[in-house]
């Protein structure tokens, strides 16, 4: 009853390090995305995908990468991390049924900090 | 392009109190409306949708919501609050459908609950 997992739940960079979020769904959900969660800011989305080699910018993209090679897995990779990027990082995942509706299902959380 | 504007980033009550957090969007098609908590440190969680069937809609918790097409609102309440429901809420529109933007959501910036004893 995994659903969808994230790591690390917390990490520390430094200014022009680099790091990849892990991002694991045990759904078989076609859909997955990447929102970045900032205080009194409500939840951006930075990347998307509808399926396994496809994947598409958000609202917030600069910064960051993507890659979906399997269904279940969609890394997002930190270059040359900035303070900007400070933030709590959700992974979400969706149905690809006719009868969808947008419902998203979120992991946990990852909480980075960029000093 | 659709818009979720959340009035309110604030929202005290007194356990027993009524609950309204009040949740207005834009959409240039016919939407699909939900309401997501989140509890401190942990992802967000449905609360309840709006698909287009019955406008009130019920949802966990004792929460329900009800979809005013004139009034471009989804406000969300509970008759009685509990303590428990101390948590950041937010409401979603997605009304795009079809090619690559099939199922995105759009935010509001998010309502934090206060429960007073």
């Amino acid at each position: 009853n995994a659903g969808v997992t994230q790591t690390p739940k917390f990490r520390i960079l430094k200014i022009g390090q680099s790091m990849t979020l892990q991002c694991a769904q045990d759904m078989n959900h076609n859909y997955m995305y990447w929102y970045r969660q900032d205080p009194g800011m409500g939840l951006k989305l930075i990347y998307y995908s509808v399926g396994a080699g496809i994947t598409d910018k958000g609202e917030v993209p600069n910064g960051y990468n993507v890659s979906r090679s399997t269904t279940e897995d969609f890394p997002l990779r930190l270059e040359l991390a900035a303070p900007s990027q400070t933030s709590v990082y959700f992974c979400a995942s969706s149905y690809s049924a006719a009868d969808y509706t947008g419902e998203l299902f979120f992991g946990e959380g990852s909480r980075l900090t960029v000093l | 392009a659709q818009s979720v504007t959340q009035l309110g980033s604030h929202v005290s009550v007194s356990e027993g109190a009524l609950v309204l957090l009040r949740c207005n969007y834009s959409s240039s098609v016919p939407p699909y409306l939900f309401w997501y908590v989140q509890y401190p440190n942990q992802g967000l969680q449905l609360l309840l949708k709006y698909t287009s069937a019955a406008t009130l809609v019920k949802g966990i918790n004792g929460f329900e919501a009800e979809f005013k097409k004139s009034e471009t609102s989804f406000h969300l309440t509970k008759p009685s609050a509990h303590m428990s429901d101390a948590a950041e809420y937010f409401c979603a529109v997605s009304g795009e459908t079809g090619g690559t933007s099939y199922g995105k959501l759009t935010f509001g910036q998010g309502t934090i609950l206060t429960v007073h004893p």
